[in-house]
């Protein structure tokens, strides 16, 4: 698999929605495709955010919202909050594929 | 409690060998993978590779394999990550982190972290 890519960064203000693309999915018929969603905040350890492209575990917000289309997939974080400030990753997991595992480049959110 | 616990920050100097370790509980160590996961300073997450505690089988990323190595012990449910000759570019955060088909191959529990300074 390659690197995925995501925006560097993204701002918002409290309240209104954002959504994070992660471009580069693999899009074959062969092979399913394991997107996650991680949040880190400065200096912390990743947080598993979004499983299996919509799945959320059960103490992450509903506010969270996980998507894919094609070769993309989406993290829309809605009615955003000052504690959403942190850097979001995607990434895709594909067992026939190598690497069968690669991170997304990474987006820091801002809120204003 | 599910818990991965890491072994502590080290400082080596280039050239020198390194191994840390990543202690699971609080689940069947044998069945679910453990990943490592590199963090630059400033930078992203990088898969490094996996293995798999209950045949040890490992993956490794190409583009930084051959400069480390992935090992576990079942029997203290200790997975490690060495290097035999550290480079200054190996200064990082690594985390372990279990891999769980319950959650769709992703990386559900995480290690705190173990920071690797190689620095003359």
């Amino acid at each position: 698999q390659s690197a995925l890519t995501q925006p560097a960064s993204l701002s918002g203000s409290p309240g209104q929605s954002i959504t994070i693309s992660c471009s580069g999915m693999n899009n074959d018929d062969d092979a399913y495709n394991y997107v996650s969603w991680y949040q880190q905040y400065p200096g912390e350890v990743p947080k598993l955010l979004i499983f299996d492209v919509n799945h959320r575990p059960a103490a992450v917000s509903s506010r969270f919202v996980g998507s894919k289309s094609g070769n993309t997939a989406s993290l829309t974080i809605s009615g955003l909050q000052a504690e959403d400030e942190a850097d979001y990753y995607c990434s895709s997991y594909i067992g026939s594929k190598r690497p069968p595992f690669v991170f997304g480049t990474g987006t820091k959110v801002t809120v204003l | 409690e599910v818990q991965l616990v890491q072994s502590g920050a080290e400082v080596r100097k280039p050239g020198e060998s390194l191994r840390i370790s990543c202690k699971g509980s609080g689940f069947a160590f044998t069945g679910y993978w453990i990943t490592w996961v590199r963090q630059m300073p400033g930078k992203g997450l990088e898969w490094m590779g996996k293995i798999d505690p209950s045949d040890s089988y490992t993956q490794h990323s190409p583009s930084i394999r051959g400069h480390f190595t992935i090992s576990v012990d079942k029997s203290n449910s200790t997975a490690y990550l060495q290097w035999s000759s550290l480079k200054a570019s190996d200064t990082a955060v690594y985390y372990c982190a279990r891999q769980s088909g319950e959650t769709g191959m992703a990386l559900d529990y995480w290690g705190q972290g173990t920071v690797v300074t190689v620095s003359s």
